[in-house]
């Protein structure tokens, strides 16, 4: 099936810096992708939708200017959280639609774990 | 707006079918999903199904979907340890294509 890879894994960082999470689509064309956000024992929240060569559209609630997405090409989206704050420790989830697919499929990445200290 | 509800927690001994339930709102969904998430791990999409079946097998997993009650169902049969997860159930929002999810069901098989 198609995959979806996130890099990096996971991430620790200090309070006020800057950290980048691509997701990419390894054998497939993704003209959406999706970022979501997940805290521990919760379920998915969509941030927001991010569209190639596009701007994103963000979901109600989330800072786009803290959240920074990039869709730069059919196969790459990266996420931005720009000065982060430890209440932004959570798992980042992409997933992106094959542009190909019948049924609309979303593949999913294995997830972004960042911890702010 | 759209919503999804599933209950949080199923424990079931293995050999044992285990059935995890949802419900959804929005009516104009076409896709529903089950996405299987094991600890520390992204989403594995085990089934799918369209919103004109009824049924839909696929070996071990079974997905049930009553479009009137807006009910939709997975069924595992001769659940294993390694079906140990949480299990989302999302639908696929009509207007803006992305996946709603909801909350989880976590599924405990004991030995």
């Amino acid at each position: 099936g198609a995959v979806v890879s996130q890099h990096p894994s996971w991430v620790i960082c200090k309070s006020g810096t800057s950290v980048k999470i691509e997701c990419r689509s390894l054998d497939f064309q993704a003209t959406t992708m999706f970022w979501y956000r997940q805290f521990p024992k919760q379920s998915l929240m969509l941030m927001a939708t991010s569209n190639e060569g596009s701007k994103a559209t963000y979901e109600q609630g989330v800072e786009k200017d803290k959240f920074l997405i990039n869709h730069a090409s059919l196969t790459l989206s990266t996420l931005t959280v720009t000065s982060a704050h430890p209440e932004d420790s959570s798992f980042y989830i992409c997933s992106a639609r094959d542009r190909d697919s019948g049924y609309n499929e979303q593949f999913f990445g294995p997830g972004t774990r960042l911890t702010v200290l | 707006g759209e919503d999804v509800e599933q209950s949080l927690f199923l424990s079931v001994r293995e050999g044992d079918s285990s059935v995890i339930n949802c419900t959804y709102t929005d009516s104009s969904s076409t896709y529903l999903y089950w996405y299987k998430q094991e600890p520390g791990a992204g989403l594995q999409l085990l089934t799918y199904i369209f919103s004109n079946m009824d049924m839909k097998q696929d070996q071990r997993l079974t997905v049930l979907l009553n479009k009137k009650d807006k009910h939709l169902s997975l069924r595992i049969a001769d659940t294993q340890t390694g079906d140990s997860a949480i299990y989302f159930c999302a639908e696929k929002d009509g207007s803006q294509g992305n996946l709603i999810f909801g909350k989880g069901t976590k599924l405990s098989v004991k030995p």
